[in-house]
């Protein structure tokens, strides 16, 4: 079955650059959400979406953005990296917002 | 505020030795609780929904039940393959929350 993609799987970023990370959801989901996880932390919800529109809003810096396209595919980009960045960056989509969510396999950030 | 507080934080198990992780939580408009199981450095895998008290859902040697308050998921004749931090989730206001997970060690 499909899973959900993630890409890249790791990425080394020095501070103060940009990174964009990208998100495959499970074909015919419509919810996206994004999380972080830092180390041995629960994961921390950062945005989501549904039906390709902003839907809500968690702990996401004022540095960080996110959008979804119109083929569903989704995009984190997080600017004027700081050493704090560094964390595992897992997106999930659901068939619908009510329902289980299916966790990708993240995308290790490291900022030197 | 809302809340999810998983016990305990790590629970070490001999192979055979069965036990329980409690999520206990305080949200309003609880619309689901999820459990997932988290392996070092991968994404959570989901393992149940539980939507109502009362509801009980099972797979294999695990078995997550859930009341108003709390929700158990229960290791039955645990193997070393068990090893892994469950996490509860519920989901409110269209997001999902997590618990800090409980850390299961299973020996052989």
């Amino acid at each position: 079955a499909a899973g959900v993609i993630q890409s890249p799987r790791h990425l080394i970023k020095e501070k103060r650059e940009t990174a964009t990370l990208k998100c495959y959801p499970i074909p015919r989901h419509d919810t996206v959400y994004w999380y972080q996880q830092g180390p041995g932390q629960d994961p921390q919800f950062l945005i989501s979406f549904y039906e390709k529109m902003q839907s809500d809003k968690g702990s996401i810096p004022d540095r960080f953005s996110a959008q979804q396209f119109s083929d569903y595919h989704s995009e984190l980009n997080m600017s004027s990296l700081e050493l704090g960045d560094s964390a595992l960056y897992f997106c999930a989509s659901s068939p619908d917002r009510n329902t289980e969510a299916f966790f990708g396999q993240g995308t290790r950030l490291t900022v030197v | 505020e809302d809340q999810v507080t998983q016990s305990p934080e790590a629970l070490r198990l001999q192979e055979g030795e069965s036990s329980s992780l409690n999520c206990s939580y305080t949200v309003s408009g609880l619309r689901g609780l999820f459990w997932y199981r988290q392996d070092p450095g991968k994404g959570p895998e989901f393992l149940f929904t539980l939507y109502s008290a009362g509801e009980e859902k099972e797979k294999e040697r695990l078995k997550a039940t859930l009341t108003k308050k709390e929700s158990f998921l229960h290791i039955t004749a645990p193997k070393p393959e068990d090893s892994a931090t469950y996490l509860c989730a519920v989901q409110h206001d269209y997001k999902l929350s997590f618990g800090a997970g409980t850390t299961v060690t299973v020996r052989a």
